[in-house]
């Protein structure tokens, strides 16, 4: 069964942390994605990759960055929390080649205070 | 650029009524059309999806869609409403040829009254 796994489903950060999500897929796909869910926004998309080491700006990067040294681990960092990033973020992967159908994991809801 | 609209970020529709959830596209080349469903406090379900061929698409759950390149449209239907089916729904497009991401609508949530 396809499985994508974030980390934590809460955290608690106080303004100025630096604070790492992780996601591991086990699907061997190319493609990873982080995503940012607010209420009646949808799902905006903050990076992602198509290949280990490689990474893209997706429509609202600012105040995160990402890493991924391998291919089954995709991480979002923010390298300096604040209260405008309390949020739901989603991981999400996809095989290219497959019409581009990502699968997503549970979810992370993150407060900063 | 691709973009998606949902039209009404609320419905509520009474158990066993026919559920429609309206989704608009805008894509410079053929879509790839999606609709997925979000459980409280769960990730994303893909439903149903349309590539290319037959454009009435049967998903999960009963769910079917009807992909319409006149109208732009790829609404999501449901004959009868079960209270189970209270959730956010997603329409969300990606374009052959374009970077791999999806672009995702605004979400309706969907309630169902007993």
């Amino acid at each position: 069964d396809v499985k994508v796994t974030q980390s934590s489903r809460y955290l608690v950060k106080r303004t100025g942390e630096k604070v790492f999500l992780e996601c591991v897929q086990d699907m061997d796909h190319e493609n990873m994605f982080w995503y940012r869910q607010d209420p009646g926004l949808g799902l905006r998309l903050i990076y992602f990759s198509y290949d280990v080491k490689m990474k893209e700006k997706g429509d609202i990067p600012e105040g995160y960055s990402v890493s991924r040294e391998k291919k089954e681990r995709f991480s979002l960092i923010l390298e300096s929390a604040s209260t405008n990033q309390t949020s739901m973020y989603l991981c999400a992967s996809s095989a290219t080649g497959t019409q581009f159908e990502a699968f997503f994991g549970q979810g992370t809801r993150l407060t900063v205070v | 650029a691709q973009s998606v609209t949902q039209l009404g970020s609320h419905v509520s529709v009474s158990e066993g009524a026919l559920v429609l959830l309206r989704c608009n596209y805008s894509s410079s080349v053929p879509p790839y059309l999606f609709w997925y469903v979000q459980y409280p406090n769960q990730g994303l379900q893909l439903l149903l999806k349309y590539t290319t061929g037959a454009t009435l698409v049967k998903g999960i759950n009963g769910f079917e869609a009807e992909f319409k390149k006149s109208e732009t449209s790829f609404h999501l239907t449901k004959p009868s409403a079960h209270m189970s089916d209270a959730a956010e729904y997603f329409c969300a497009v990606s374009e052959l040829g374009s970077a791999r991401q999806l672009t995702f609508g605004s979400g309706t949530q969907l309630t169902v009254l007993p």
